[in-house]
């Protein structure tokens, strides 16, 4: 396994589902990102996380629920979420804080919430 | 105000010629660096080229050479030798100061059709 994978790719759910995504690093970077991607819209950040402490949380609603249990992996807990929330949600690790901050993407989870 | 601007929200090019991709940014920090993506319709962001705020020579990576002009605030993107695989959203992105977290901004994308 090289890179950032996740998992799922596609995700359909209703309005009353609880899902997760899932986001897993091999790269032995210490930082880790959510962000969402919807139509006509710049990337936007959601969760940053850095040796496993949430740092940043961009008023982000709280029907999404990050997790880190530990610098490889990363979760995006969805429970009762809105059609507005169907999106692109890509996840993102960079090396330790400093240095250039190049941030490496996974393929992301296209999710469609009906 | 937007902190990155592409002003481009679709281009054509012909196969092997070159195309710039424009991006300008603003900040009031003096250190920031300047990333390219690329977003093929498969959606994941491939990182393309880096530039620091500091650095003195325009950053090259294979076909791909960044236009950097400091007083400006601009930082295009130059794909040579265009090739049909090149065809993609193209996002340009940056980075604030050295904080406890390398957030980036990105700007809006140009999407870039490369025809035979």
């Amino acid at each position: 396994e090289t890179g950032v994978t996740q998992t799922p790719r596609h995700l359909v759910m209703g309005m009353t589902n609880k899902k997760s995504l899932k986001c897993e690093q091999h790269l032995g970077h210490n930082a880790m990102y959510w962000y969402k991607q919807s139509a006509k819209k710049p990337l936007e950040l959601m969760f940053v996380y850095s040796l496993e402490e949430r740092v940043e949380n961009n008023s982000v609603p709280s029907r999404f629920s990050p997790e880190c249990p530990n610098s490889s992996h990363l979760f995006l807990h969805l429970h009762t979420l809105q059609p507005e929330d169907s999106a692109l949600y890509l996840c993102a690790s960079s090396p330790s804080p400093g240095g250039r901050g190049t941030q490496y993407f996974g393929p992301g989870t296209r999710l469609l919430v009906l | 105000a937007q902190k990155i601007t592409q002003t481009q929200p679709g281009m054509f090019v012909q196969e092997k010629e070159a195309v710039t991709l424009d991006c300008t940014y603003d900040t009031s920090d003096p250190s920031y660096g300047l990333f390219w993506y690329k977003q093929p319709s498969s959606g994941e962001m491939i990182f393309l080229i880096y530039q620091g705020s500091y650095d003195q020579q325009n950053a090259t990576e294979g076909r791909y050479s960044l236009n950097f002009q400091k007083a400006r605030k601009s930082a295009n993107l130059v794909i040579s030798a265009s090739q049909l695989g090149d065809s993609a959203m193209y996002f340009c992105a940056m980075r604030e100061g050295r904080g406890a977290t390398n957030k980036l901004i990105f700007g809006t994308g140009t999407l870039l059709a490369v025809q035979p």
